[in-house]
């Protein structure tokens, strides 16, 4: 079993859709958690850290549910440029993080 | 604006040749850089994990004696592919850990595609 699952994906929705994406993780003693965005061939950049409390940036919204191991990704309004893939990212201990394979996201007009 | 930095971006080189890449953190000091490989269509796998002024741990499966991880000074660690072959081809992105404006979190470089021929 992987570290971190993700949905296989990929995603194809129309402008304006809402769209989740779910991640789960085997290792229970996983301290951070976060969401990265990666567009063809650039390296991947932090979309934004997942809390227990759940937390929102815009149209983002992300949650940790520390008992089930699962971490989600709300996208609400999906714009053209929100088009990459997703990577959920865990991290044991400081800094070493293990990434999950991707969900590719295509907004369409 | 980027806070680190990696050089190449893109190379492309001869079987059985070296290459080296460098990566640089530009306004904070790393205390810990990583690199990371990515083939297409599949995740960032981590290869190596550096502390400045020691050695590197690298992880399962992947040659030590290969690729070559020096991290001399706290802005600066390089990987060497000894040796290229067609199937290092790859992207390689490395990342600097480090307290960086009050807060502790991970900046990747921009990566570098190595090609072998």
């Amino acid at each position: 079993r992987k570290e971190v699952e993700q949905d296989p994906g990929p995603f194809n929705v129309p402008e304006g859709a809402t769209v989740a994406f779910n991640c789960t993780y085997s290792n229970s003693a996983s301290q951070s958690f976060f969401w990265y965005r990666q567009d063809c061939r650039k390296e991947p950049k932090l979309l934004m850290s997942v809390y227990s409390s759940g937390n929102e940036d815009g149209r983002f919204t992300a949650q940790l549910n520390r008992a089930s191991q699962y971490i989600s990704l709300l996208i609400r309004d999906s714009k053209l440029s929100d088009s990459a893939t997703y990577l959920c990212v865990v991290s044991l201990n400081a800094g070493k993080s293990t990434f999950g394979d991707g969900t590719t996201l295509t907004v369409k007009p | 604006g980027a806070v680190v930095s990696q050089h190449p971006s893109r190379v492309i080189c001869k079987s059985g040749t070296s290459v080296k890449i460098e990566c640089r953190s530009l306004d904070f000091q790393a205390t810990t850089m990583f690199w990371y490989r990515q083939f297409p269509k599949q995740s960032l796998m981590l290869m190596a994990t550096s502390n400045e002024g020691s050695k590197a741990t690298y992880e399962q499966g992947v040659e030590k004696d290969k690729f070559l991880i020096n991290h001399a000074s706290l802005t600066l660690s390089t990987l060497t592919v000894t040796s290229a072959h067609p199937e290092d081809s790859s992207f390689y992105i490395c990342s600097a850990s480090g307290e960086r404006g009050g807060s502790n979190e991970q900046y990747f470089g921009p990566g570098t595609r190595l090609t072998v021929t």
